[in-house]
């Protein structure tokens, strides 16, 4: 069984650049989540979807968006792409609204 | 303050020997508490799922929660090369809740 798949995996971009990242969870999974992962900060919540509806919002600024498809497929995008951005953005899928999190190996993004 | 405080270590210890891993909270809502693992270049997975207080035993790991000191641990006995991996808390406010709250990870090496 194929497990959460993010595409791409390494990418660079420069500051004011925007960026779109692509997750693929595993079959049948309806639940979709977001995370980014820092040295400074640790792992952080950005934003759960569930059925293609946003069910929960983390405290990250309106440049961070995303959105699910009726496949479950989700993707998420940072417009105005600033140095703080730099970090590893997992995104995490389950079975159902309550469920145990699968995480796949994360996009890892560089903004020079 | 963080919500979630983790001693980032790094922690290293010869192979055999007895791991513990700690974390406090300050939110006393939280009632879920998870350990991950992540390997280098991975995404975490779930080792240890908790409800409230008490201990949770699956064969060489333990996890205990005291909600009354906002205090949870895991253990890690017969320590193996292969538990090598940073070991991350985290707690949810709600059963099945996706937006989980994160330590910020502790670093462990075992020593063959």
């Amino acid at each position: 069984k194929a497990g959460v798949t993010q595409t791409p995996r390494y990418l660079i971009k420069t500051r004011g650049q925007q960026v779109t990242l692509s997750c693929s969870p595993i079959s049948g999974h309806r639940s979709v989540s977001w995370y980014q992962q820092t040295p400074g900060q640790g792992l952080q919540f950005l934003f759960e979807y569930f059925s293609e509806t946003q069910r929960n919002k983390g405290n990250f600024p309106g440049r961070f968006s995303g959105r699910q498809f009726s496949n479950s497929r989700s993707e998420m995008n940072v417009s105005t792409l600033e140095l703080g951005d730099s970090a590893l953005y997992l995104c995490a899928s389950s079975l159902y609204q309550a469920g145990e999190l699968f995480f796949g190996e994360g996009s890892r993004l560089t903004v020079l | 303050q963080k919500e979630v405080e983790q001693d980032p270590g790094p922690l290293s210890v010869p192979e055999g020997a007895i791991v513990s891993l700690n974390c406090t909270y300050s939110n006393s809502a939280f009632q879920y508490f998870m350990w991950y693992r992540q390997y280098s270049r991975k995404g975490p997975e779930l080792l240890m799922y908790t409800y409230s207080s008490g201990n949770k035993e699956d064969g060489r790991f333990t996890a205990q929660v005291d909600k009354s000191s906002k205090y949870i641990s895991l253990f890690i006995r017969d320590s193996q090369p292969s538990d090598s991996a940073t070991y991350l808390c985290a707690m949810a406010l709600a059963q099945g809740a996706q937006k989980l709250v994160f330590g910020q990870g502790t670093r462990l090496t075992i020593n063959p």
